[in-house]
């Protein structure tokens, strides 16, 4: 099992519309959780951390669910800007800082 | 501007040749790491950093070497490059100071093709 698993879809939307991404880990004492974002061919960007009780930052609202161990990012208002892949990150809880990515789910906003 | 510097962002050469991709960061962020992307893998950790020469294997170190002489650099070194190390590779940083919520931020990416 892998140690961070996505669906890798491409889920495709059209704009305007509200997507949900899941994510779950295997790892029961994971520490800290993120939501990254990486367009075709460049770097990995932070979109937002994910917190025990929830947190939103604008359209996007992420969840965490420690008893299932899943993390799930919410994106209402698709714009065709939110086109990329989408990279669910658990830093476990070691003394080094490891990250665990999963593979990423693509996602592809229509007109 | 806060940034990591990755050089080169593209190389194409043949088995053997010993090379080497620089990772620079300007943040004075302690921790430093190299990851590889490969497609249907995701991410995997190669080697990583928590400070000066304090160095240590991620989950794919074969065939690669690191050092950390400065804060600031993180050279990966490929001795003997092989077509199997043909990959999108990252350069990431990331602050010890605050607590384990600190994000990593990431290079542009170096593309290396060893044929």
């Amino acid at each position: 099992r892998k140690e961070v698993e996505q669906d890798p879809g491409p889920f495709n939307v059209p704009e305007g519309a509200t997507v949900a991404f899941n994510c779950t880990y295997s790892n029961s004492a994971s520490q800290s959780f993120f939501w990254y974002r990486q367009d075709c061919r460049k770097e990995p960007k932070l979109l937002m951390s994910v917190y025990s009780s929830g947190n939103e930052d604008g359209r996007f609202t992420a969840q965490l669910n420690r008893a299932s161990q899943y993390i799930s990012l919410l994106i209402r208002d698709s714009k065709l800007s939110d086109s990329a892949t989408y990279l669910c990150v658990v830093r476990e809880n070691t003394g080094f800082q490891k990250l665990v990515f999963g593979t990423g789910t693509r996602l592809l906003v229509s007109p | 501007e806060a940034q990591v510097t990755q050089n080169p962002r593209y190389l194409i050469t043949v088995t053997g040749k010993k090379l080497t991709v620089t990772c620079s960061q300007n943040m004075n962020h302690e921790y430093m790491s190299w990851y590889r992307q490969d497609p249907g893998l995701g991410l995997r950790q190669i080697y990583y950093s928590m400070n000066v020469e304090v160095t240590d294997k991620g989950d794919v170190p074969e065939g690669y070497k690191v050092s950390r002489k400065e804060k600031r650099n993180f050279p990966l070194i490929l001795e003997s490059p092989s077509p199997n190390q043909t990959s999108l590779y990252f350069c990431a940083s990331s602050s010890l100071r605050q607590g384990s919520n600190q994000p990593q931020h990431f290079g542009d990416g170096t593309r290396l093709s060893i044929l």
